[in-house]
């Protein structure tokens, strides 16, 4: 069975960074890519971007260039986001979710990590 | 590519077929799907390339569509459908939909 698991949520000061987790199982890690997709409350999707675990690649929304850094552990098959300088713009809930490496539709979600930005 | 989903609020009566419709601003050539997210939960993938349906999604979920504009429809509406739903397309960039929220009248 195919799982995301995530990490717990965050509540953080505004100008710091927060580290989230999505660690996979069920399936071969590096056959997939893993993508992290932004929720704000009330509001719909936003792609933040990618990362091919197999080749350590990333891709970008330009709206999160130097806001989000995407890295993967292939030998605990995790992957990871931080988000850096957080303001309360970053509140939201953050998803991993995995496609096929060829076709960047999303087939399993993670339960998402709720990040809060709060003095 | 953006997006635009039509109603972004829908009320129908179980049994009903409903019909939720996509608009690209761009051709999306057929690289699109359906997610339905319901109320605190992550978002399900119903449907991708345009008509193929997930694995484990009820049947009476389709998808249709060409070009810019694309369709989900649901042939009987059921108590358990309620939810938003997002059309997502990934030809060019990656972009989500708004939403149609699906209530039961």
């Amino acid at each position: 069975e195919v799982k995301l698991q995530q990490s717990g949520d965050e509540l953080v000061r505004p100008g710091a960074s927060v580290k989230m987790s999505c660690k996979a199982s069920g399936y071969t890690f590096t056959d997939y890519a893993m993508h992290w997709v932004k929720q704000s409350p009330g509001q719909g999707l936003e792609w933040i971007g990618t990362i091919i675990p197999l080749i350590d690649t990333t891709s970008y929304n330009q709206k999160f260039k130097g806001k989000a850094t995407l890295t993967a552990d292939k030998s605990s098959n995790t992957a990871y986001m931080e988000l850096s300088r957080l303001t309360s713009e970053d509140s939201a809930v953050y998803y991993c979710a995995r496609s096929d490496s060829g076709y960047w539709y999303f087939d399993f979600w993670g339960p998402g990590t709720m990040v809060t930005v709060s003095s | 590519i953006q997006l635009t989903q039509s109603p972004s609020l829908l009320s129908a009566s179980v049994g009903d077929r409903v019909t939720l419709s996509c608009k690209g601003s761009q051709n999306i050539n057929n690289y699109l799907a359906w997610y339905q997210q319901k109320l605190g939960e992550a978002p399900k993938l119903l449907i991708y390339n345009t008509n193929s349906l997930q694995t484990g999604i009820p049947s009476r979920f389709s998808g249709s569509g060409s070009g810019t504009d694309y369709t989900l429809t649901i042939s009987s509406l059921q108590p358990e459908d309620v939810a938003t739903y997002f059309c997502y397309q990934y030809n060019n960039g990656l972009t989500f939909g708004s939403g149609t929220k699906l209530e039961i009248k």
